[in-house]
């Protein structure tokens, strides 16, 4: 098994939708969570950060995590096509750091 | 813009040859890390140096190796390329190198032919 498990997708969703991501992990170790979005060929982009369970929301984007379950998501409101990209969930602690393998996301207009 | 600066942009090269891939961290940032994304496979971390020394090492190969210099930047030195290595090759850098928030450079597109 896996440390992180993250659906490859592909995932293809018309403009406007709702888009949920996941991500779930063995290590109860981990501390910090991320969600990185990857354009074509580019370079990670960190996208949220959270620390402790529960919500935290920037804009269109909501970061969920659920220690407990150890799982996490992140939500995209009102999709657009400018969002497709490969989001990758990463997690951490001091010593160590995971990503997922990411989802690559199609928003279609 | 992440701040993270990584040249040359793409390299194409033969097998058997050797190859170094440079770095410049955020300004701040004490720790660079390097990753090697190929089409197959995610993220997979190289190697980690904090302020001049190792700090972490991943799966990185024999024939691959890297340094911090004292003013932060970072190579990452790869030898007796073979095909297996065309890649992106990635640096991020961190404040404290505690694994905490990364910011990726644009990455090297390594091409072995």
């Amino acid at each position: 098994q896996k440390e992180v498990e993250q659906d490859p997708g592909p995932l293809s969703v018309p403009e406007g939708a709702i888009v949920s991501l996941n991500c779930t992990y063995s290590n109860s170790a981990f501390q910090y969570f991320m969600w990185y979005r990857q354009y074509s060929r580019k370079g990670p982009e960190l996208l949220m950060y959270t620390y402790s369970s529960g919500n935290k929301e920037d804009g269109r984007f909501t970061a969920q995590v659920d220690k407990s379950s150890k799982y996490i998501s992140l939500f995209i409101r009102d999709s657009q096509p400018s969002d497709s990209a490969t989001y990758l969930c990463a997690m951490s602690n001091n010593n160590d750091m995971r990503f997922g393998a990411g989802t690559r996301l199609t928003v279609k207009p | 813009d992440s701040g993270v600066t990584q040249t040359p942009k793409h390299l194409i090269t033969a097998t058997g040859q050797r190859v170094t891939l440079r770095c410049s961290p955020r300004s701040g940032d004490l720790s660079v890390y390097w990753y090697q994304q190929s089409l197959d496979q995610g993220l997979q971390f190289l190697i980690q140096y904090y302020n001049g020394e190792e700090r972490a090492k991943g799966n990185i190969l024999e024939r691959f190796s890297a340094q911090q210099f004292p003013d932060l930047h970072s190579e990452l030195n790869l030898s007796s390329l073979e095909l297996g290595d065309s890649a992106l090759y990635f640096c991020a850098s961190s404040v404290t190198g505690l694994n905490e928030k990364l910011f990726f450079g644009s990455g090297t597109q390594l091409s072995v032919l």
